[in-house]
């Protein structure tokens, strides 16, 4: 059974830093992993999803990387703006008709 | 212009009532969810609808039934609601395939008194 855990459950940096946010997953025979963030009383935005054959994918200043094999996904944030705080959440898809499967998330607040 | 809307976004009701969460997609998805968030914000899912058929189903009570009316509705109804239901409940859409992103509603914060 897929599990994900997302350390740590929270972060605090200062306006400016650059930084990564680690999401591990026991199962590696995934399909895919998703991130997503989470704004208070809001509902989750897709930010990345990698593909099981890929290494990494890119939008703006976020990048996600995937090693299957050591089962862990990394979303490096640069240079982090006070508008990206929020809470940070993966989830892990195995093949088949499996749901995706949530880490408890990491609840980022960047300090200006 | 909201793609995947769900009303009411609020929902207080006491022990034992029934009550239905409505949830809408504009994106043309053939593929709805149901996910449940608790008070620890661990989020998992309920349900899962494609082409208004039943794909997932886990293991959630039989108080929770779910209706697909067409591609672009899937609704929750819940009876004989209890305590432990209080959460925020949240629907998703996504296109056909499991490689495709799922996209999010705000969200029901569903309480129990």
């Amino acid at each position: 059974k897929q599990e994900v855990t997302q350390i740590p459950a929270a972060l605090s940096v200062p306006e400016g830093e650059n930084l990564v946010l680690n999401c591990s997953f026991t199962d590696s025979a995934i399909y895919n992993l998703q991130w997503f963030r989470q704004d208070p009383g809001k509902g989750l935005t897709s930010l990345l999803l990698i593909q099981s054959s890929q290494r990494e994918q890119t939008s703006g200043r976020l990048n996600a990387s995937l090693d299957k094999s050591s089962g862990r996904s990394t979303l490096y944030i640069a240079a982090s703006q006070p508008g990206d705080s929020a809470t940070y959440l993966c989830a892990a898809r195995n093949s088949g008709n499996t749901p995706l499967v949530f880490g408890k998330g990491t609840r980022l607040s960047v300090i200006a | 212009d909201t793609a995947v809307s769900q009303t009411p976004k609020y929902l207080v009701t006491q022990m034992g009532n029934d009550k239905s969460i409505k949830c809408e997609q504009n994106l043309g998805h053939d593929t709805m969810y149901w996910y449940k968030q608790d008070s620890k914000k661990f989020l998992k899912i309920m349900f899962s609808y494609n082409n208004k058929e039943l794909i997932i189903n886990e293991t959630v009570p039989n108080r929770f039934s779910p209706k697909s009316p067409d591609k672009a509705h899937l609704n929750l109804h819940i009876n004989s609601l209890e305590l432990g239901d209080s959460a925020v409940y949240f629907c998703a859409s996504s296109q056909s395939g499991f490689n495709q992103p799922q996209h999010f509603g705000d969200g029901t914060r569903l309480s129990i008194l």
